[in-house]
């Protein structure tokens, strides 16, 4: 098993440009969300995903979409860049039980930085 | 809604020292705790959790933390830290019901050697 990956490692962007962070795993999780970590504010989480075809925002979704069209892929796009989105990105994953999280497997980060 | 407090933001010690991360959090209900770690240049990896059962639990490298449900704490800690436990310490709390999780700002722990 993969376990959960992320593509690409680091981006440079522009303000104003559009980008796709990928995100797979390949342990049939039902449930994926959206990490940015930033110094001194934890990992706050953007969008979050029970299920194919389900999503919904965290605490911190402004600027970004997501969609979950397969159980295996959570793409988190960015709309329009803004230096605020500077960040490491993690995308996790981790069986749904019952209504509540089970342990949560992370993928490496992806570093954005937004000139 | 559901929040939690880390306390120590940057600890350092000396190996061999004993450990004690503070951990709060806030939810009117039923609760999973998480402490995950993060070491240098690596992904955030599970140390141990609690669901349900005995409130003191044990997970990976010698960690424990014990669930105290009246003072909404679940604190770290190890008897004696090594260099090798540099690294960042996050704890998190998911409501029953609730889907999604929510991390504290973390803790930075140095040990020095």
């Amino acid at each position: 098993n993969a376990g959960v990956t992320q593509t690409p490692k680091f981006q440079v962007l522009k303000t104003g440009q559009s980008m796709t962070l990928q995100c797979a795993q390949d342990m049939n999780h039902e449930y994926m969300s959206w990490y940015r970590q930033d110094p001194g504010m934890g990992l706050r989480l953007i969008h979050y995903s029970v299920g194919a075809g389900i999503t919904d925002q965290g605490e911190v979704p402004n600027g970004y979409n997501v969609s979950r069209s397969t159980t295996e892929d959570f793409p988190l796009r960015l709309l329009s860049a803004a230096p605020s989105q500077t960040s490491v990105y993690f995308c996790a994953s981790s069986p749904s039980r019952g209504g509540y999280q089970e342990t949560q497997y992370f993928g490496p980060g992806t570093r954005l930085l937004v000139l | 809604a559901q929040s939690v407090s880390q306390h120590n933001h940057h600890v350092i010690l000396s190996e061999a020292a004993s450990l004690e991360l503070g951990c709060n959090y806030s939810y009117g209900g039923t609760v999973n705790l998480f402490w995950y770690v993060q070491y240098p240049g690596q992904h955030l990896q599970l140390l141990l959790k609690y669901f349900s059962g005995d409130p003191l639990v044990k997970g990976i490298k010698g960690f424990e933390a014990e669930f105290i449900k009246s003072k909404f704490s679940f604190n770290l800690r190890k008897p004696s830290v090594q260099w090798s436990d540099t690294a960042e310490y996050f704890c998190a709390v998911n409501g029953r019901g609730y889907q999604k999780v929510t991390f504290g700002t973390g803790t930075k722990l140095q040990v020095i050697p």
